[in-house]
C-alpha cells in the first residue's frame, strides 16, 4: 500500500496569515492526490483533487501544488472558518489511502 | 442538492453482523460509483470499499475482504455495507461517499453513523 505521510501534525495559526500542509507518497502517485476538509458536525468537504484542481464551490484562497511524491496544499488569507482538520488522499493505486491528517487550529 | 445519508449503526457484539445503509438523493445515483470509508475514535480515514455505479464490481482493502460485502439498489438510491465477523477494531464512524468518476477519490459524503464493536 502506499503510505501517506503528512506534516505538520499540528498547525497554529491566525486569520488572515497563510499557511502550508505537506504531503509525501511512499512512491510516485503522479498527480493523483485529494485534499480534504474535516470539521466537527459537517460533511467532509472535498478540496483540492488531481493535485491542484479546486473543487467547486471551494474558495481560490486554496490552491495545491506538487507532483510524483511530495505535494503542498496552502491556504492564504485564513478565514475562521479554514480551522479544522485536513487530510490527503492517494487515489493512484488501490487501496486508496489518507494521510494521518493536519489539525489546524487558531493561534 | 446532493445528500448521503447513512443509517444502521450501534453497539455489535464481536463475531456478529451489521448492516449499514445509505440513502443517496440530489443526482442520478446509478451513474457515480460509491463507496465507504471509516474512522476510528480519534484517528485517521481508511477506505473501506467502493462499487461501480452498476453494482457489477466491487473493491476491498485485505483488512475487510471477505468480511464486508458492499451492495447497491439504483432503483431505490441505496447503498449497502454488509459487516459480518465484526472485530474491536471494526468499531469508527463510517462514512457514505460518492466518487465523481471511476478515480476513487470522494467529492460528497455523508454525515456517518458509529459502529461500536465491544462485549
Amino acid at each position: 500500500d502506499v503510505q501517506m505521510t503528512q506534516s505538520p501534525y499540528n498547525l497554529a495559526a491566525s486569520p488572515g496569515e497563510s499557511v502550508s500542509i505537506n504531503c509525501k507518497a511512499s512512491k510516485s502517485i503522479s498527480k493523483y492526490l485529494a485534499w480534504y476538509q474535516q470539521k466537527p458536525g459537517k460533511a467532509n468537504k472535498l478540496l483540492i483533487y488531481d493535485e491542484s484542481t479546486l473543487q467547486s464551490g471551494i474558495p481560490s484562497r486554496f490552491s495545491g501544488s506538487g507532483s510524483g511524491t511530495d505535494f503542498t496544499l496552502t491556504i492564504r488569507s485564513l478565514e475562521p472558518e479554514d480551522f479544522g482538520l485536513y487530510y490527503c488522499q492517494q487515489y493512484d493505486e488501490y487501496p486508496p489511502t489518507f494521510g494521518a491528517g493536519t489539525k489546524l487550529e487558531l493561534k | 442538492e446532493v445528500q448521503l445519508v447513512e443509517t444502521g449503526g450501534g453497539l455489535v457484539l464481536p463475531g456478529r453482523s451489521l448492516k449499514l445503509s445509505c440513502v443517496a438523493s440530489g443526482f442520478t445515483f446509478n451513474n457515480y460509483w460509491m463507496s465507504w470509508t471509516r474512522q476510528p475514535p480519534g484517528k485517521g480515514l481508511e477506505w473501506v470499499a467502493s462499487i461501480t455505479n452498476s453494482g457489477g464490481s466491487a473493491y476491498y482493502p485485505d483488512s475487510v475482504k471477505g468480511r464486508f460485502t458492499i451492495s447497491r439498489d439504483n432503483a431505490q438510491n441505496t447503498l449497502y455495507l454488509q459487516m459480518n465477523s465484526l472485530r474491536s477494531e471494526d468499531t469508527a464512524t463510517y462514512y457514505c461517499t460518492r466518487a465523481p468518476n471511476w478515480e476513487p477519490y470522494f467529492d460528497y459524503w455523508g454525515q456517518g453513523v458509529m459502529v461500536t464493536v465491544s462485549s
